[in-house]
């Protein structure tokens, strides 16, 4: 069974930084692209960040470019997110997803329970 | 960016009835299109993806068609288990996600 559990999450100030992780278990990690998306309280769904198998291409969302750093360890079937210079708008539930990508974008097929970011003072 | 857009953003129906949900992208997508669907507290689930291709273990009632920039969900036969938010989301380059429409009992 699929399974991908997230953590990391809390309270932190603006300006802040917090690191994400998302164990994978259940299928071989190293075999497939993941992805990083949030959802703001009540709000839909935006796609975050984007890493290959290898971890050897990174996309990022323009919301958070510059910011936000996604990273692999294959080795240890787990996948991060390193978030820095945090603002109040990146609050929200991070979901680690599992990504079938087509071309130049994918769907996701198996997400992880969320893990919840507020950033306040 | 491509921009999806979800109609009606709530759609109330009773248990058995047929529930149809739209999608319209901003520009073509082909047929790169997902569906997914959200309860209270929980991740999405992936229901559709090619526009109309069921996921591993989705029943026979949900089904999808469109291509282009015109889509549809389509749940046949409601159950007290599919009243949720669903959403659509493209694919054709990048990936955008409609905001959602909810399926509540009427």
């Amino acid at each position: 069974e699929v399974q991908l559990v997230e953590s990391g999450g809390g309270l932190v100030q603006p300006g802040g930084s917090l690191r994400l992780s998302c164990a994978a278990s259940g299928f071989t990690f190293s075999s497939y692209e993941m992805n990083w998306v949030r959802q703001a309280p009540g709000k839909g769904l935006e796609w975050v960040s984007y890493i290959s198998s290898s971890g050897s291409t990174i996309y990022y969302a323009d919301s958070v470019k510059g910011r936000f750093t996604i990273s692999r360890d294959n080795a240890k079937n787990s996948l991060y997110l390193q978030m820095n210079s945090l603002r109040a708008e990146d609050t929200a539930v991070y979901y680690c997803a599992r990504g079938i990508m087509i071309t130049f974008g994918g769907y996701f097929d198996y997400w992880g329970q969320g893990t919840l970011v507020t950033v306040s003072s | 960016e491509i921009v999806m857009t979800q109609s009606p953003a709530t759609l109330s129906v009773s248990p058995g009835e047929r529930a149809t949900l739209s999608c319209r992208a901003s520009q073509s997508v082909s047929s790169n299109l997902a569906w997914y669907q959200q309860k209270p507290g929980q991740a999405p689930r992936l229901l559709i993806y090619g526009a109309s291709t069921r996921a591993t273990g989705i029943p026979a009632r949900f089904s999808g068609s469109g291509s282009g920039t015109e889509f549809t969900l389509t749940i046949s036969s409601l159950q007290s288990e599919d009243f949720a938010v669903y959403y659509c989301q493209q694919y054709n380059n990048w990936q955008t996600f409609g905001q959602g429409t909810k399926v509540e009992i009427k």
